[in-house]
């Protein structure tokens, strides 16, 4: 089982409507989470972090953690053809505490149509 | 924009030449990383350091090897390229706390033919 997971995609979005990104993970006792967006050819860019149970909301972005599903999620909503990116998942593992790494999931890849 | 440069940003080699990659940040940031991306393995982490002289290799660091003698630059060194090495290489910071963000430089192509 990889320790990060994430549906490749592509997900296709019509414009306007809400983009649903989910990503599980192995490490019951991971603590940070994150989302990153990557336009291609570019470096990825940090969206989201989210710590605790619940939403966390940032514009027309919100972040979705349940610790006990172990599953994070990203929203976006009222989509926009500048969302259409690949959108990485990363995790902080319990098990790398101390040594501050991170791992990525594979990404999703997301299209919004005009 | 978090001060990261990678250079080169795009290199051509030949099999079993040595290439270096640096990184240079201007956050004075005392963790720094080394990630290669290929399609379907997402981001990997090499090599990381937390501090200058300290480092430690992520889950694909054969073949490679880092150095950091300042802050503010940690090299990546192939010591003998393979067509295998053909990625993208982007190059991290982070201040590292378990809650903190990592920051990610331009990237790095490099071609090994």
């Amino acid at each position: 089982q990889k320790e990060v997971e994430q549906n490749s995609g592509p997900l296709s979005v019509p414009e306007g409507a809400i983009a649903s990104l989910n990503c599980t993970y192995s490490d019951r006792g991971s603590q940070s989470f994150f989302w990153y967006r990557q336009y291609s050819g570019k470096s990825p860019e940090l969206i989201m972090s989210i710590y605790s149970n619940g939403d966390k909301e940032d514009g027309r972005f919100t972040a979705q953690l349940n610790k006990a599903s172990q599953y994070v999620s990203l929203l976006i909503r009222d989509s926009q053809p500048s969302d259409s990116a690949t959108y990485l998942c990363a995790v902080n593992p319990e098990a790398n505490f101390g040594n501050e790494k991170l791992t990525f999931g594979t990404g999703t890849r997301l299209t919004i149509i005009p | 924009d978090a001060g990261i440069t990678q250079s080169p940003r795009h290199k051509v080699t030949e099999t079993g030449t040595p290439v270096t990659l640096r990184c240079h940040q201007t956050e004075n940031h005392r963790y720094m990383y080394w990630y290669r991306q290929d399609p379907g393995h997402g981001l990997r982490l090499i090599h990381y350091s937390y501090g200058v002289k300290d480092t430690d290799k992520g889950e694909v660091s054969d073949g490679y090897s880092v150095s950091r003698s300042k802050t503010e630059d940690f090299l990546l060194t192939l010591e003998s390229a393979t067509s295998s090495q053909t990625s993208v290489y982007f190059c991290a910071i982070s201040e590292g706390y378990s809650t903190d963000t990592q920051y990610f430089g331009p990237g790095t192509r490099l071609t090994v033919l």
